[in-house]
């Protein structure tokens, strides 16, 4: 059964603190996605990453950066966390082409106070 | 115009009746589609894609797809209690998916 594992449940931050969200997956995919998702606003793109050392920004990158050191893993850093990312941030990874869909990570729900 | 928009609902329909979910796109949207089911505190999960005009069955769901219309919708049959989700619909466009809003769907006893 493929999996994409997202290394928090839950996650409690101090305003300011460096965060790093962690995402693996066991499939061999080469895409991987960063995503937050916040009632009434949908799910947003924030970076993806269709191969190692390769990052592209979504639609909200401001504040987050990205690291791909591995195919299989995909990290996302918030480098001085804020209230205003209190989110529930999910990973996606799929095979590259496009045409088969995302398969979700269980997702991180972080608050920052 | 959003590229990809849903009514938020909530849908409601009775346990057994045929719940119908639609969805419509913009001209930028290339044409494929996938829906996908979240329940409530979890992460979304595919269920079926389509990419040709017409209808795509899957057990009790059906997709059908009208480029000249330009929606994309999913029939769930016989629904039950246990389809109660919000269910997301999500087109490529430019270099990625773009998902909906998504619908609220309750599906009551």
């Amino acid at each position: 059964d493929v999996k994409v594992t997202q290394s928090s449940r839950y996650l409690v931050k101090r305003t300011g603190e460096k965060v790093f969200l962690e995402c693996v997956q066991d499939m061999d995919h080469e895409n991987m996605f960063w995503y937050r998702q916040d009632p009434g606003l949908g799910l947003r793109l924030i970076y993806f990453s269709y191969d190692v050392k390769m990052k592209e920004k979504g639609d909200i990158p401001e504040g987050y950066s990205v690291s791909r050191e591995k195919k299989e893993r995909f990290s996302l850093i918030l480098e001085s966390a804020s209230t205003n990312q209190t989110s529930m941030y999910l990973c996606a990874s799929e095979p590259s082409g496009h045409g088969y869909g995302y398969t979700f990570g269980s997702g991180t729900r972080l608050t920052v106070v | 115009q959003k590229e990809v928009e849903q009514n938020s609902g909530p849908l409601s329909v009775p346990e057994g009746a045929i719940a119908s979910l639609n969805c419509t796109y913009s001209d930028r949207v290339s044409q494929s589609f996938f829906w996908y089911r979240q329940y409530s505190g979890k992460s979304p999960e595919l269920i079926m894609s389509i990419y040709s005009n017409g209808d795509k069955e899957d057990g009790r769901f059906t997709a059908q797809l009208n480029k000249a219309s330009q929606y994309v919708s999913l029939l769930i049959r016989d629904s039950q209690p246990s389809d109660s989700a919000t269910y997301l619909c999500a087109a490529f466009v430019g270099q990625n998916f773009v998902f909906g809003p998504g619908t609220r769907l309750s599906v009551l006893p």
